[in-house]
C-alpha cells in the first residue's frame, strides 16, 4: 500500500539557520501533500500544504517543494527561531484524492538552539 | 468557537472492557477521521468518513469500529481493547470531502489498556 518516508527523524539547528525535512511517497496518484506541526503536548496543526499542480509554495519563512517525477517533497524553514522547535509531519493522500485516505510520515523532531 | 472536541481526554481501562471515545465538531465538516499516534510511527489513520453513514478503513482499522449517524459526531469504539491499543488518539475533521484540505484536530485522548 501507500507509504510515506520522512527524514531525518531528528534535526538540531542553530537559531537563524535553515532547516530542511524531506519526504518520499509511493502512490503516483497522490495529489495533496500537507505538513503539520505538533508542539509538545499539543494537537497537530497544518502549517502549509501543496497540491500536485504546483512545484513550490511559500508562506513567509516556510516553503514546500514538490518533485512529482521523483515522488518527493520537502519542507524548508528559513531563519529558524526557538518557537519552531516541534515535531513536523508530512503526509500524502492516497488514491488521487478521492478516497479520503491520508498517510503520514514518521515525524521529524526539530530542535532550534538559541 | 469552531472546534473539535474529544471525550474522555484520558482513560485507563482493562483488557476486554468495551469503550467508546466520542468526537464532535461544530464546523459542519463533511469529512472526519481517527488517527492513533505512537512514538516513532507518526500518525496512522484508523477510519475516516466522507459523509453521514459513509465510513471506510484507514491503515490500521483492526480492533476498532466507528459510526457516522450524524454529521457532527464520529465515535470510535473499541469492542475488546487490548494492550497494543494503548496510544494517543486524535479525531480530525475537514471541510473538503476527501480530507484534502486542512484537517482540524481534536485535543487528543490518551488511552492506556492494562
Amino acid at each position: 500500500g501507500e507509504n510515506v518516508e520522512q527524514h531525518p527523524s531528528t534535526l538540531s539547528v542553530q537559531e537563524g539557520d535553515s532547516a530542511v525535512i524531506k519526504c518520499t511517497y509511493s502512490d503516483s496518484a497522490s495529489n495533496y501533500f500537507p505538513w503539520y506541526k505538533q508542539e509538545l503536548g499539543k494537537r497537530p496543526q497544518l502549517i502549509i500544504d501543496i497540491r500536485s499542480n504546483v512545484g513550490e509554495k511559500k508562506d513567509q519563512r516556510i516553503a514546500v517543494t514538490l518533485n512529482k517525477t521523483a515522488k518527493h517533497f520537502s519542507l524548508h524553514i528559513t531563519e529558524t527561531q526557538p518557537e519552531d522547535s516541534a515535531v513536523y509531519f508530512c503526509a500524502a493522500n492516497s488514491g488521487s484524492g478521492n478516497t479520503g485516505k491520508l498517510i503520514f510520515g514518521q515525524g521529524t523532531t526539530l530542535q532550534v538552539k538559541p | 468557537e469552531a472546534q473539535v472536541t474529544q471525550n474522555p481526554r484520558y482513560l485507563i481501562t482493562v483488557t476486554g472492557k468495551k469503550l467508546t471515545v466520542t468526537c464532535s465538531q461544530n464546523m459542519n465538516h463533511e469529512y472526519m477521521s481517527w488517527y492513533r499516534q505512537d512514538p516513532g510511527l507518526g500518525l496512522r489513520q484508523i477510519y475516516y468518513s466522507m459523509n453521514v453513514e459513509v465510513t471506510d478503513k484507514g491503515d490500521v482499522p483492526e480492533g476498532y469500529k466507528v459510526s457516522r449517524k450524524e454529521k457532527r459526531n464520529f465515535p470510535l469504539i473499541l469492542e475488546s481493547p487490548s494492550p497494543n491499543q494503548t496510544s494517543l488518539y486524535f479525531c480530525a475533521s475537514s471541510f473538503t470531502l476527501a480530507g484534502t484540505g486542512e484537517q482540524f484536530f481534536g485535543p487528543g485522548t490518551r488511552l492506556t489498556v492494562l
